[in-house]
């Protein structure tokens, strides 16, 4: 099965950019996914990317995909106080590893 | 759509109780499935169900806890008798399962269960 992990703790300043790592071990995974926790509520598919890419980009969000080393990135540009959040890496097929979450925090 | 839908929100019992929790799936979804939450362990997947089918129940914890899906409208997570490291957060999710293969899943809102 797949193993997935994530630094705990990211803190960044309104207006700058947010990088969220994560680490995979299972290559086969077709699909690999960012969610969004906000408190006290389920998680939001942010966005999902295909295997065979490189890079995705859905307006200030950017996955970037390194198959080779198995990492997997967030980028949220222009940071706002509302991203401020927990995000999740997942992958696999029909039964997906969540990993442990990284727990954003945007200072005003 | 209303989403998927958790019932009760918050549930507060003590020790060797039995407790009950509900999810209403997406219509139209054929993956169901039940994640539990907490600090120390994260999201953890308990079961998932195909088309009203368990597939996989490897992380249910113990036999006291048990899930169905008598229908593709519902879906229930017992645990008999509850003990004090059951509380957590408990998540149903579904998912179309797309054609593509991707599997976006849509969570409820959790309910928060509380053992004394």
């Amino acid at each position: 099965g797949e193993d997935v992990e994530q630094s705990l703790f990211l803190s960044v300043r309104e207006g700058d950019s947010s990088v969220i790592n994560c680490t995979y071990t299972d290559s086969s995974s077709t699909y690999l996914y960012w969610y969004k926790q906000e408190p006290g509520a389920g998680l939001q598919l942010l966005t999902y990317i295909f295997s065979n890419m490189d890079m995705k980009q859905d307006q200030r969000l950017t996955v970037l995909l390194n198959k080779k080393d198995k990492h997997l990135s967030l980028r949220i540009a222009d940071t706002q106080t509302g991203d401020s959040a927990i995000y999740f890496c997942a992958g696999g097929y029909q039964k997906v590893t969540f990993g442990t979450g990284t727990k954003l925090q945007v200072i005003p | 759509d209303a989403g998927v839908i958790q019932s009760p929100r918050h549930e507060v019992t003590e020790m060797g109780q039995e407790v009950t929790l509900r999810c209403k799936p997406i219509s139209g979804h054929d993956y169901l499935f039940w994640y539990r939450q907490t600090m120390m362990r994260g999201l953890e997947l308990l079961i998932y169900f195909n088309n009203n089918v368990p597939i996989d129940d490897s992380g249910m914890p113990e036999d006291r806890f048990s899930a169905k899906m008598p229908n593709a409208s519902f879906s229930t997570l017992k645990i008999q008798p509850s003990e004090p490291r059951d509380s957590a957060v408990y998540f149903c999710a579904s998912s179309p399962l797309g054609l593509q293969g991707s599997n976006e899943q849509f969570f409820g809102p959790g309910t928060r269960l509380t053992v004394l």
